[in-house]
């Protein structure tokens, strides 16, 4: 089956600092998601990417379908950043597996 | 415009009881998948569904776990027999059909705990 690797698999911010985190995936796909858990569980939709550049105020994903990868960037973090971020690839009949997640910490 | 709902968002079982957990996906989804989630680690895949039908159930264990959606009615997964292994947050997702708008959305999870 399709393999999605994310990096880095933590990270520890200091608040105003930015970060860019990366999703690999091993096969062609039909589409991309970025989502956010928070501390309590949630799983928050971030971007909804099969290719090209999103903004959505301090984040913003750029997806390279032909090189299979996406990227997420979080700019002037902030401690309610903190939480996992999967990304999810969609292929095949809709199929949709997930990364193993950055854990991201923001620190004040 | 209610989202994907789960419930219960809590459920407790002794072993060896049997666990029902539902999902209603969001209005005009057709397309649901469930995920279990233990403490710190990311999300593994179980089973994908359609009205009616299994897609794929690859990451679903053969003994004692079953799902269905049916016509009518929420989506079920069903653990019977449960063991202490079995405690963890069960999410699923829902989408649409339409390859072009397949954004999928997840309910808020069911933390089931097995004593």
């Amino acid at each position: 089956g399709i393999q999605v690797e994310q990096s880095p698999p933590d990270l520890i911010l200091q608040e105003g600092a930015n970060s860019t985190l990366r999703c690999n995936f091993s096969d062609s796909v039909n589409n991309l998601q970025w989502f956010h858990q928070n501390p309590w569980g949630q799983l928050i939709n971030l971007f909804y990417i099969p290719s090209g550049t999103k903004q959505n105020g301090r984040l913003s994903a750029t997806t390279v379908a032909t090189e299979r990868y996406s990227l997420l960037y979080i700019s002037s973090s902030q401690t309610t950043d903190s939480g996992v971020y999967f990304c999810a690839v969609i292929y095949n009949n809709n199929d949709m597996r997930f990364g193993a997640g950055t854990r991201l910490t923001v620190k004040p | 415009n209610a989202g994907v709902m789960q419930n219960p968002r809590h459920l407790v079982r002794r072993r060896g009881q049997e666990a029902r957990l539902r999902c209603s996906p969001m209005k005009g989804h057709s397309h649901v998948y469930w995920y279990r989630q233990l403490p710190e680690e990311g999300l593994k895949f179980m089973v994908y569904l359609q009205k009616e039908n299994i897609i794929d159930e690859s990451g679903m264990p053969k003994e004692r776990f079953s799902a269905e959606f049916p016509k009518e009615g929420p989506s079920i997964l069903r653990i019977q027999q449960v063991v202490r292994g079995d405690s963890a947050a069960y999410f699923c997702a829902s989408s649409s059909y339409m390859p072009t708008n397949a954004e999928a959305f997840f309910g808020q999870g069911t933390r089931l705990t097995v004593v």
